[in-house]
């Protein structure tokens, strides 16, 4: 059963903090990525990461980073957090082995507010 | 880029009725096509998927329709019950030769609610 967590459900931050989000997968997954999801907005693609070391920019990166140092885990960083961030973050992933499905397997989520 | 539109934003039908949702994409590139079901406080769940080498596939109660023509693809949810409320959201990618690929483009949801 594919595992994904993410490091707090809840977070409160103060603008101009730095803020890590962490997301760990036990399923030895290749692709992570980092979600964003606002009422109305859907999921919105932040960044995501194919290998190690490897980051690809999604529909909105402006603002954040990334960081995959090891397989399993993916983090968000929020170099200078503004009330414009406050969301619902969503961690994800997939494999690339071929034929099967590309399912993407989601974490609990973790729910920033930025004051 | 690809774009998803999704319709309609909220549905709120009987227990038992039918509920229908619409997606249209933008890329003809597109060929795979999932739907995700996230229930009040719960991650976001696969549910079910067409690729576009088939016009429908179903499973139990639930099924999903492809027009690659007219690029728009529905779920069909039958014999609603309570238990289906929850928000459902369509997506779109590129698989690769037949295999995964990862970039997923959602839709912005539908907020079902089955009356009982």
């Amino acid at each position: 059963d594919v595992k994904v967590t993410q490091s707090s459900r809840y977070l409160v931050k103060r603008t101009g903090e730095k803020v890590f989000l962490e997301c760990v997968q036990d399923m030895d997954h290749e692709n992570m990525f980092w979600y964003r999801q606002d009422p109305g907005l859907g999921l919105r693609l932040i960044y995501f990461s194919y290998d190690v070391k490897m980051k690809e920019k999604g529909d909105i990166p402006e603002g954040y980073s990334v960081s995959r140092e090891k397989k399993e885990r993916f983090s968000l960083i929020l170099e200078s957090a503004s009330t414009n961030q406050t969301s619902m973050y969503l961690c994800a992933s997939s494999t690339l082995d071929r034929g099967r499905r590309n399912e993407q397997f989601f974490g609990p989520g973790t729910r920033l507010t930025v004051l | 880029g690809e774009n998803v539109e999704q319709h309609p934003s909220t549905l709120s039908v009987q227990e038992g009725d039918s509920a229908v949702i619409k997606c249209t994409y933008s890329d003809s590139a597109s060929n795979y096509f999932p739907w995700y079901k996230q229930e009040l406080g719960k991650r976001p769940q696969l549910i079910i998927d067409i690729r576009s080498n088939v016009g429908e596939k179903k499973d139990q109660r639930i099924a999903v329709t492809l027009n690659k023509t007219a690029k728009h693809f529905s779920l069909h949810i039958t014999e609603t019950q309570p238990e289906d409320s929850a928000v459902y959201f369509c997506a779109a990618s590129i698989s690769i030769d037949g295999g995964s690929q990862g970039n997923l483009i959602f839709g912005k949801g539908t907020k079902l609610s089955v009356k009982p």
